[in-house]
């Protein structure tokens, strides 16, 4: 069975400085899906990022991106110049494809990031 | 488009009594999943639907039943809540098709206290 693990629980940052949210994984498997979900204190769940692990280039999104390594499952998240608003919890997700799969998500645990003026 | 919607916000429930959690997406998706969020366990999938007419176990399906009415709707219900099922609820939608992202949008949840 597939496991995600995030080992920091909480971690803070100041304003406008760059932070990294670690993620493992466990899979036998060849082809999956990485998510890191942002979850502010309105507990909405908004998709952060995505990496297919077919591909060898790291996913980017505007001030987030990834660091993908895949001999290692590691999936970690770096949030640049980070801001007020991305106070959150920081939910690392993992999913196998296929019609038999069913779509289903396994999350870490979270971490609480907390961004100081 | 409103998403994925949810019904209550808010619930308590003494030990024993039933409800039903109400999940609605407009966005035509396929498969539908209820997850439950705790403190320090990240979200746990308790039942999915990956097509319309079916249900399948995800890993903590025990005191739960779930009803996929249509393509629109899924619903969760405890018969006999325990305060073990004491717990923040989300509903979740994906297209479902072959070649979409896989991306699961999220309702806003439901904050259930069993007392």
């Amino acid at each position: 069975a597939q496991t995600v693990t995030q080992s920091q629980p909480e971690m803070s940052v100041q304003e406008a400085e760059t932070v990294t949210l670690s993620c493992t994984y466990d899979t036998s498997e060849s082809n999956y899906y990485l998510f890191w979900y942002k979850q502010p204190p309105s507990r909405q769940m908004i998709l952060v990022i995505r990496q297919e692990a077919y591909k060898q280039q790291n996913a980017t999104e505007n001030r987030f991106s990834v660091n993908f390594q895949k001999a290692a499952k590691s999936f970690s998240l770096k949030i640049s110049d980070s801001q007020l608003g991305d106070t959150a919890m920081y939910f690392c997700a993992f999913m196998k494809p296929g019609r038999s799969q069913g779509g289903k998500l396994i999350f870490g645990q979270g971490t609480e990031l907390s961004v100081k003026p | 488009n409103a998403g994925v919607t949810q019904t209550p916000k808010f619930q308590v429930l003494k030990t024993g009594q039933s409800m039903t959690l109400q999940c609605a997406q407009d966005m035509n998706h396929n498969s539908m999943y209820w997850y439950r969020q705790d403190p320090g366990m990240g979200l746990r999938l308790i039942y999915y639907s990956a097509s319309e007419g079916t249900t399948d176990k995800g890993e903590v399906p025990n005191g739960y039943n779930v009803s996929r009415l249509n393509k629109r709707e899924f619903s969760l219900r405890l018969e006999s809540a325990a305060p073990s099922q004491t717990s923040v609820y989300f509903c979740a939608s994906r297209p479902g098709l072959a070649g979409s992202s896989y991306e699961q949008y999220f309702g806003p949840g439901t904050r259930l206290t069993v007392t």
